[in-house]
């Protein structure tokens, strides 16, 4: 199995940019989560996906940020504008089952907004 | 709300000893606990998973143990190593929160030779 795969790897972009981030979760998994890092406040959940469909988005920031997953095997977290402040490192993570089961993450990947 | 804190935030210890790191956790509502390991600009692998039944788990090297009622679980690795070195996150499900996952703030572990 491949794992989660993530692209880009790195993004670099001015403010006031669309950003689109990737990722293909494992095959299988039937949960999918997008999470953003910061040192400043660690780890947050933004958004998960069950079967496809969005079950609690009360993570993601604000209104410039949306994710899409039109199929099991690919999703979306897409910036729009975006800010200096949206600088963090974002993670794609798959599990089979919720409530306990083993989630899987991607490399992530580094977004820089200048 | 769930709170999850490791102590202590970093570790520097020399190659071979035993280590422990400490994760507690406010909320005693908890479906598991899932210990991780990030290493530098990387992603975060799963060490081991303690469904809330249980009092611990092992992996090797590694031993994880829960204690639900007092809001603690406790990371043991035994004869360190330096390729241990990685920051060591923990998490938990809550009951009431279906999937979510809460993280600890996280211990960076470094093992010198």
């Amino acid at each position: 199995d491949a794992g989660v795969i993530q692209s880009p790897r790195h993004e670099v972009t001015e403010m006031g940019q669309e950003v689109t981030l990737r990722c293909k979760p494992i095959s299988g998994h039937d949960y999918l989560f997008w999470y953003r890092q910061t040192m400043m406040r660690g780890l947050e959940l933004l958004i998960y996906f069950n079967n496809n469909v969005p079950i609690d988005d009360s993570g993601m920031p604000e209104d410039r940020f949306s994710a899409k997953m039109p199929n099991a095997s690919f999703s979306t977290l897409k910036i729009q504008p975006s800010e200096p402040r949206d600088s963090a490192v974002y993670f794609c993570a798959s599990s089979r089952l919720a409530g306990g089961y083993e989630q899987y993450f991607g490399p992530g990947t580094r977004l820089t907004v200048t | 709300k769930q709170e999850v804190t490791q102590i202590p935030a970093a570790l520097s210890v020399p190659e071979g000893e035993n280590l422990v790191l400490n994760c507690s956790f406010t909320d005693s509502a908890i479906y598991n606990l899932q210990w991780f390991r990030q290493d530098p600009g990387k992603g975060l692998t799963s060490l081991l998973l303690i469904q809330s039944s249980q009092r611990e788990q092992t992996s090797g090297r590694l031993n994880a143990s829960l204690d639900k009622s007092s809001g603690r679980s406790t990371l043991y690795i035994a004869a360190s190593q330096p390729g241990d070195s990685a920051t060591y996150l923990c998490a938990v499900w809550n009951t009431g929160t279906a999937s979510k996952l809460t993280f600890g703030t996280g211990t960076r572990l470094q093992v010198t030779l």
